[in-house]
C-alpha cells in the first residue's frame, strides 16, 4: 500500500501567519495517463473532514482562495496563506491513484 | 441542498454483525459512486469500500474485504454497508460520501458509531 507521510504533525500559528504542510509518497502518483490523484481535506473539531484541494491543486467549492495545494510525483504541500481562527482541525492528504485508497495521518493546526 | 445521513450504528459484541444505512437527497444518487470512510476513536481516516453509480462493481481495502459488503439502492436513494464478523477494530465512527468524478470525496455524511466490543 502506498504510505502517505505528512509532516509536521503538529503545527501553531498566529492569525495571519502562512503555513504549510508536506505530504510525501511512498510510491509516485502520476498514473500513467498523466494524472495526479492527490488530494487535501480539512477535518475541525467534531466536524466530518471537507474537500479542500482535489487534483493536487484545485480549490474544493467553496473553499477560500487563502489554500493552494502544489507538487508532483511523490511531494506535495499545502499552503494556508494568512491562517484564520476558523482553520484551526486536522488536515489529511488523500491519494487514490494506487489501490487502496490511503490517507496521511494527519497535521493538527492549532491557533496561539 | 446535498445531505447524507448515516444510520444503524450501535454497540455490538466481537463476531456479530450490523448494517449502517446512509440515505441521500439533494443531488441525482445513481450519477455518484459512493464511499464508506471510517475514523477509529482519536486516529486518522480509513477507506472501507466504494461502489459504482449502478452498483455492478464494488471495492474493499483487505482490512475488510470478505467480512464487509457495500450495496446501494438507488430507487431509493440509499447506500448500504452489511458488516459481518465485527472485531474489535471495526470500532469507529463510519462516515458515507459522495465521491467525485475527479476522485474525491466533496460531501460526507455526519457520521454514525459503531462500537464492537463484548
Amino acid at each position: 500500500d502506498v504510505v502517505l507521510t505528512q509532516t509536521p504533525s503538529t503545527l501553531s500559528a498566529t492569525i495571519g501567519q502562512s503555513v504549510s504542510i508536506s505530504c510525501r509518497s511512498s510510491q509516485s502518483l502520476l498514473d500513467s495517463a498523466g494524472n495526479t490523484y492527490l488530494y487535501w481535506y480539512l477535518q475541525r473539531p467534531g466536524q466530518s473532514p471537507q474537500l479542500l484541494i482535489y487534483l493536487v491543486s484545485n480549490l474544493g467549492s467553496g473553499v477560500p482562495n487563502r489554500f493552494s495545494g502544489s507538487g508532483s510525483g511523490t511531494d506535495f504541500t499545502l499552503k494556508i496563506s494568512g491562517v484564520e481562527a476558523e482553520d484551526l482541525g486536522v488536515y489529511y492528504c488523500m491519494q487514490a491513484t494506487h489501490a487502496p485508497l490511503t490517507f496521511g495521518s494527519g497535521t493538527k493546526l492549532e491557533i496561539k | 441542498e446535498v445531505q447524507l445521513v448515516e444510520s444503524g450504528g450501535g454497540l455490538v459484541q466481537p463476531g456479530r454483525s450490523l448494517k449502517l444505512s446512509c440515505v441521500a437527497s439533494g443531488f441525482t444518487f445513481n450519477n455518484y459512486w459512493m464511499t464508506w470512510i471510517r475514523q477509529a476513536p482519536g486516529k486518522g481516516l480509513e477507506w472501507v469500500a466504494s461502489i459504482t453509480n449502478t452498483g455492478g462493481s464494488t471495492y474493499y481495502p483487505d482490512s475488510v474485504k470478505g467480512r464487509f459488503t457495500i450495496s446501494r439502492d438507488n430507487a431509493k436513494s440509499t447506500l448500504y454497508l452489511q458488516m459481518n464478523s465485527l472485531r474489535s477494530e471495526d470500532t469507529a465512527t463510519y462516515y458515507c460520501t459522495r465521491a467525485t468524478d475527479y476522485g474525491g470525496h466533496d460531501y460526507w455524511g455526519q457520521g454514525v458509531m459503531v462500537t464492537v466490543s463484548s
